[in-house]
């Protein structure tokens, strides 16, 4: 009864691919986030969806696109993956739209290597 | 802007404190958090303060806030080996637009 569970845990892919990582979330929260980590442990918001709107979109690649059928999955399709991509993407969820007293809770992340 | 930073790496021993220190620039946080990340695992919440308080403690841990200097601290009594990990400090906060912003992770080693 994992609260916020990404697959795959590891992707090794070639350039240029077009991949998919997915979300869930069953804790019943509004509120689901995609974070990238980079090799220096860098954490970067890239995306923020609250009950299946759109509502954080930073300064990220239109090869990033996310999805949310409904506010427990949140999706995040690459297309044409370089190797620039190549790091750890967490997927996280919280309550409301702010943090809180719970502030947010990740999964366990999806490594992506591009080779 | 955003920008959340601490020092990179510590090393203390088994049984001795550890202190991690963190800064930050938005004025306007409410919830300032510190998460524990171990190898090939996710980010764990340790503890948060609300912007209003100067000190919290729970058993090992305790987070001082100076909100003056925007300075974040916590405090690990009797660290244990299980303790090895990156702590990273965010911060919550209007001025970023309703994200959790995070510092870049300050690696602590306890040595036996």
């Amino acid at each position: 009864d994992t609260a916020v569970s990404q697959t795959p845990k590891y992707l090794v892919t070639q350039m240029g691919n077009d991949k998919s990582i997915k979300c869930e979330q069953n804790l019943g929260h509004d509120t689901m986030y995609w974070y990238k980590q980079d090799s220096k442990k860098f954490l970067k918001i890239m995306f923020s969806y609250n009950n299946k709107e759109l509502i954080i979109n930073e300064t990220v690649p239109n090869r990033f696109s996310p999805k949310s059928p409904d506010k427990a999955h949140l999706n995040l399709h690459i297309n044409s993956l370089e190797l620039g991509d190549s790091a750890v993407y967490f997927c996280a969820s919280s309550l409301l739209k702010r943090a809180g007293n719970y502030g947010y809770t990740f999964g366990s992340g999806t490594r992506l290597t591009v080779v | 802007g955003e920008d959340v930073e601490q020092s990179l790496f510590l090393s203390v021993r088994e049984g001795d404190s550890s202190v991690i220190n963190c800064t930050y620039t938005d004025s306007s946080s409410t919830y300032l958090y510190w998460y524990k990340q171990e190898p090939g695992a996710g980010l764990q919440l340790l503890t948060y303060i609300f912007s209003n308080m100067d000190m919290k403690q729970d058993q090992r841990l305790t987070v001082l806030l100076n909100k003056k200097d925007k300075h974040l601290s916590l405090r690990i009594a009797d660290t244990q080996t299980g303790d090895s990990a990156i702590y990273f400090c965010a911060e919550w906060g209007l001025e970023y637009g309703n994200k959790l912003v995070f510092g870049a992770g300050t690696i602590l080693r306890v040595k036996s």
